[in-house]
């Protein structure tokens, strides 16, 4: 696609529900990225992808979350019993050359945990 | 550790020059970059800095000092489509972007 995919755009979904985000990053781009954003604050890294593999899984804020790529393109974001502060826009960049700074953001899934 | 600082919020008036700092310490840094984000949109990217020095697009420059591990944004002659929120992002080893809170930009005419 010309661009990074995001789906679902909207999640509203119940305290305690599995709830699964997907990114379709742009075609050729080995480097992806997931960011949590709550309204008025900044971005918050989870995790980064190269390739089907990710150095860096600090972000991720418990073990309710994991995330998966594969075959080097689309990446799932899980978070299972959700809870309310997971309530935020989950954002996904990819990038061709990560080492240049520049990332490529999808609209992100706005999730609403009630 | 790691720590970012940028100011949360500037005013400035149609047609003026704005200038956004940016301080962070990080390990293994590699370049600053910016970013731009609409309310309800999504972060775009505006420059990235690897080299100490100053970086030209168009209204847009971006600074660099390693030694002073501090960078900013400067933006001429300000419109009103440049309201938003803009983001300082230290590239450190393992090329993780961090980011920060942002500073929102508010254009007044």
């Amino acid at each position: 696609g010309a661009g990074v995919s995001q789906s679902p755009s909207n999640k509203v979904t119940e305290k305690g529900k599995d709830v699964e985000l997907r990114c379709d990053p742009i075609s050729g781009h080995t480097a992806l990225y997931w960011y949590r954003q709550s309204l008025g604050q900044g971005l918050e890294f989870l995790i980064y992808f190269q390739g089907n593999s990710a150095p860096d899984k600090s972000g991720l804020p418990s073990d309710r979350f994991s995330a998966e790529r594969t075959g080097g393109s689309v990446s799932t974001l899980t978070i299972q019993r959700t809870q309310q502060e997971d309530s935020a826009v989950y954002l996904c960049a990819s990038s061709l050359d990560s080492s240049r700074g520049e990332l490529f953001f999808g609209e992100g899934s706005r999730l609403t945990v009630l | 550790g790691q720590s970012l600082e940028q100011p949360s919020e500037v005013t400035a008036v149609e047609g003026a020059i704005v200038q956004i700092n940016c301080t962070y310490q990080t390990s293994g840094f590699y370049g600053l970059s910016w970013y731009q984000q609409h309310d309800g949109g999504a972060p775009t990217f505006l420059s990235y800095n690897a080299l100490d020095g100053l970086e030209e697009t168009g209204r847009f420059s971006s600074f660099l000092s390693r030694s002073d591990s501090y960078g900013y944004l400067l933006l001429q002659e300000l419109q009103m489509k440049d309201s938003a929120s803009y983001f300082c992002a230290p590239n450190n080893a393992g090329n993780m972007l961090t980011f920060g809170g942002g500073t929102r930009l508010m254009v007044k005419p």
